[in-house]
Formats: structure tokens, sequence, C-alpha cells
């Protein structure tokens, strides 16, 4: 079965500190990787995504994430937080589905900051 | 460059009361649009799903309906609102043509409360 597992709920950090939100996926063929973040009341923002190449991606706002097909895992790092990272991160998978495709996502993980 | 629109931004409405919300993609043709709802402590649940006008994809049975009437518009519906429909409600395009690495770009939500 397909599905993507964040085992953090919520997540404490204090600010100028590093930062790892732990994401494990299942997917049967070769998986396509995306973390999304949700400011309070807001839409998803794409920080990064992984589909192919260095297993090491790069995203926005200073985020990368590595990818670990051995585990199974695609979490998402930062060597120091700030204050606004505080918000709601979404790992998913993209798998096929009915006539296309679709995002699986996780349940998410909240993050605060503390000063 | 594109946008997507959603409104209203907020609703509270009644049991039973019909629903409709609505969602427009400017500065692309035929792209993917997704509905998706947010309930507390659930993540995000793909509902609906449309390659085309008039071409729409359910996940699941549920209390709720989707239109396209127009290549970028993507309409939300119910006849019957249940307490159980109040969440936060998302769209979301991706590009035309259906691969599992497509980027979803999310709109700001409907935040819906049923009383």
């Amino acid at each position: 079965a397909q599905s993507v597992t964040q085992p953090d709920i919520h997540i404490t950090v204090s600010e100028g500190a590093s930062l790892e939100l732990r994401c494990n996926y299942s997917y049967g063929a070769t998986p396509y990787l995306f973390w999304y973040v949700q400011s309070p009341g807001q839409g998803l923002q794409l920080l990064l995504k992984y589909f192919s190449g260095d297993t090491l991606v790069q995203g926005i706002k200073g985020f990368e994430a590595e990818f670990k097909r051995s585990q199974s895992s695609f979490n998402l790092r930062k060597p120091s937080v700030h204050w606004s990272d505080a918000a709601e991160y979404f790992c998913a998978v993209g798998v096929l589905w009915q006539a296309g495709t679709a995002l699986i996502f996780g349940k998410g993980t909240t993050l605060s900051v503390s000063s | 460059s594109q946008t997507i629109h959603q409104w209203p931004a907020t609703l509270v409405q009644p049991v039973g009361s019909p629903l409709s919300l609505e969602c427009t993609v400017e500065g692309t043709s035929n792209p993917n649009l997704y509905w998706y709802r947010q309930a507390a402590g659930r993540g995000l649940q793909l509902l609906f799903y449309s390659v085309g006008i008039g071409q729409i994809s359910s996940e699941v049975p549920q209390n709720l309906s989707a239109s396209r009437p127009q290549d970028r518009q993507f309409i939300l519906s119910s006849k019957k609102l249940l307490l159980s429909d109040s969440g936060f409600y998302l769209c979301a395009w991706s590009v035309t043509g259906s691969t599992r690495s497509d980027t979803q770009y999310f709109g700001p939500g409907t935040r819906l409360t049923v009383l």
C-alpha cells in the first residue's frame, strides 16, 4: 500500500538550532517525493522535491532533504532555524491514481520555534 | 505567471444547507485540478481530480461533488452539508499531462465551518 508517515506530530526547536523532520514512505515503484510548508490559515508552498539524481536536494528558505532508498526515508533538514519557520510541514509522494496522478500526504509535523 | 484563486476565504454554514466553493487558475491552459480537504489531525485528503472540462475523478464516496464547467474553473459543491464536512478546503493545479513528479501548486484555501 502507498503511504507517507511523519512520526512527529509536533516539534519545538530553539531559534538558531538545527532541525530535522522525519518522513517515511511506502511505494512500490521509484518514489517522487515532496516537502510542502503551510503557514497558519494559508495554502501549501513547495519547499523541494526529489525525482532523480542527487539524493541530497536543496530547496527554498535554506531547507534540504536527503532521500535514502534503503530506509524509505526523505527527511527534511535546516542547519539554523528562524522564528519565521514556525509552520506545518507536509511530506508527500507522487502516485499513479485513476486517470492520472496524485499526491499522498503525511499527516504533517507542526514546528514551533522558541526564542 | 500562474496564480490560483479560491473563494470564499471563510464560510460558516448551517447543517443541511448547500455549498459551493470556487477555484480558478490563471496563466496556464488545460491544467490538472484537485480538491483536497484538511481536517484537524487528519492531514490532507484528496477529494476530486480533473484532467479536463467535465472530467472528474473521485477518491472516496462522500457528501460532496465537483464540477469543471470551464478549463480553469473547478467547483466543489454539496446539496446538504453535514457537520463532518467542516474543514479547510484546498484547491491545487498541476501542468497538463500526468507524471508522478509533477508539482502541485496550491491555492490559499477556504475555511468551512458547519454548525
